[in-house]
């Protein structure tokens, strides 16, 4: 399969912790990146914040981490901030390896 | 400063062509597979099509097959993406973005542009 789903929408109450999902057969075989997109402004770019196992571009805050299970990714954000409020997308290669899919996006909610 | 910088976005009809670019500066182009990824008004991200550095390996979305074409000019540190056939549901934000390379490995897309909007509407 070349699918990646992901929950439409997660909510978080300020600084508590949160675990963003993306399910896929493709993630047994292949890590999934991890992209921030906030909405509201006309071509904002997304944001890459995690990448292979469990890495983070420079300048993204360590609150963010990834993980990875079976057919399961996570990203996790402990201790939410109300700037973390955005859209977050998973990415991976499909089931050639070839080619890249993303997740459908979860819509993140800072309470 | 890395940067991409897309143009060519705009209003065609359908059935209609569009020839998207995309400069890229601060970095080494010539070594970096390079991507085209849009976003639909109101959708998530959608993967169109990718092109290795050195242009051997091109693949593209079924659902833009036959219709798009990705090309590269490392000589002038450009990526285009050629669109025929345009249909409505081709409209949306056209990013570029390059391949996170890490030693053989692509591991995600690091760099992006800001978009270019291509709408196609009669």
């Amino acid at each position: 399969s070349s699918e990646l789903t992901q929950d439409p929408g997660v909510s978080v109450a300020l600084g508590q912790t949160v675990r963003i999902t993306c399910q896929g057969d493709s993630l047994r075989r292949y890590h999934a990146s991890w992209y921030q997109q906030k909405p509201g402004k006309p071509g904002q770019a997304p944001l890459l914040v995690i990448y292979g196992k469990n890495n983070r571009p420079s300048g993204i805050p360590d609150r963010f981490s990834g993980s990875s299970s079976g057919n399961t990714a996570s990203l996790t954000i402990t201790g939410a901030q109300a700037e973390d409020e955005a859209d977050y997308y998973c990415n991976s290669r499909d089931s050639t390896g070839n080619r890249w899919v993303f997740g459908g996006g979860t819509k993140l909610t800072v309470l | 400063e890395v940067q991409l910088v897309e143009s060519g976005g705009g209003l065609v009809k359908p059935g209609g062509s569009l020839r998207l670019s995309c400069a890229a500066s601060g970095f080494t182009f010539s070594s970096y597979n390079m991507n085209w990824v849009r976003q639909a008004p109101g959708k998530g991200l959608e993967w169109v099509s990718s092109i290795s550095s050195g242009s051997t390996y091109i693949y593209y979305a079924d659902s833009v097959k036959g219709r798009f074409t990705i090309s590269r000019d490392n000589a002038k540190n450009s990526l285009y993406l050629q669109m025929n056939s345009l249909r409505a549901e081709d409209t949306a934000m056209y990013y570029c973005a390059r391949d996170l390379m890490v030693i053989t490995s692509s591991l995600g897309m690091d760099v992006w542009g800001q978009g270019t909007t291509v709408t196609v509407s009669s």
